[in-house]
């Protein structure tokens, strides 16, 4: 069965660190999502690409974070410098299409000491 | 703003049923979505309503009426594996799946 693939599992760094997560989603799917949830919260959208370009990053805090999607295909989450208040699970969903419901990895969680 | 009201907790013993609400407020509304997570793990798809009425599946039902902004999971013979949180999600215009905070359920022997 296809799966959204997703590494590092864990990661632990200290604050001002850069760190970044990797994300493979489904073959075909054009959609992909960068999530971040932190503990006791629902999960928030931070990015949304359609194939490789950006169609949501208005809760990117982009002085900071950046994402990308070169090839449409796998993509790319960074943060420098790290914060503590950073750690958090960050999941990355795929679909097949824009407005179809989307399949979620397994997830990183960050932990910034 | 666009919001997803849901309890925060609920309780309930083995072998009962459970209902958990949410009410929405979101733009672009396609559907409502549940999604069940595990401690340490990530959300997995439970349900969708598209349109109005009752999606049964299994164990688990979701509701969905659009005119009053809300819906429901229902979660019949309760079994411990059950305990987890639970989300409810808008799907919206361009695909964007708002969540909201989660109901966290207990299943006590």
């Amino acid at each position: 069965e296809a799966e959204v693939a997703q590494s590092p599992r864990y990661k632990i760094t200290e604050k001002s660190q850069a760190v970044a997560f990797w994300c493979d989603p489904i073959s075909g799917h054009a959609t992909l999502y960068w999530y971040r949830q932190i503990l006791g919260q629902g999960p928030e959208l931070l990015v949304q690409f359609q194939d490789e370009s950006v169609v949501d990053d208005s809760q990117l805090p982009k002085d900071r974070f950046s994402a990308e999607r070169l090839k449409g295909v796998d993509s790319t989450l960074k943060i420098q410098p790290a914060e503590l208040g950073d750690s958090a699970m960050y999941l990355c969903a795929s679909s097949l299409v824009r407005d179809a419901l989307p399949f979620f990895g397994p997830g990183t969680r960050l932990t910034v000491l | 703003g666009q919001s997803l009201e849901q309890p925060s907790e609920v309780t309930a013993v083995e072998g009962a049923i459970v209902q958990i609400n949410c009410t929405y407020q979101t733009s672009g509304f396609y559907g409502l979505s549940w999604y069940q997570q595990h401690d340490g793990g990530a959300p997995t798809f439970l349900s969708y309503n598209a349109l109005d009425g009752l999606e049964e599946t299994g164990r688990f039902s979701s509701f969905l009426s659009r005119s009053d902004s809300y819906g429901y999971l229902l979660l019949q013979e309760l079994q411990m594996k059950d305990s987890a949180s639970y989300f409810c999600a808008s799907i919206n215009q361009g695909g964007k799946l708002i969540f909201g905070q989660g109901t966290e359920l207990s299943v006590k022997p």
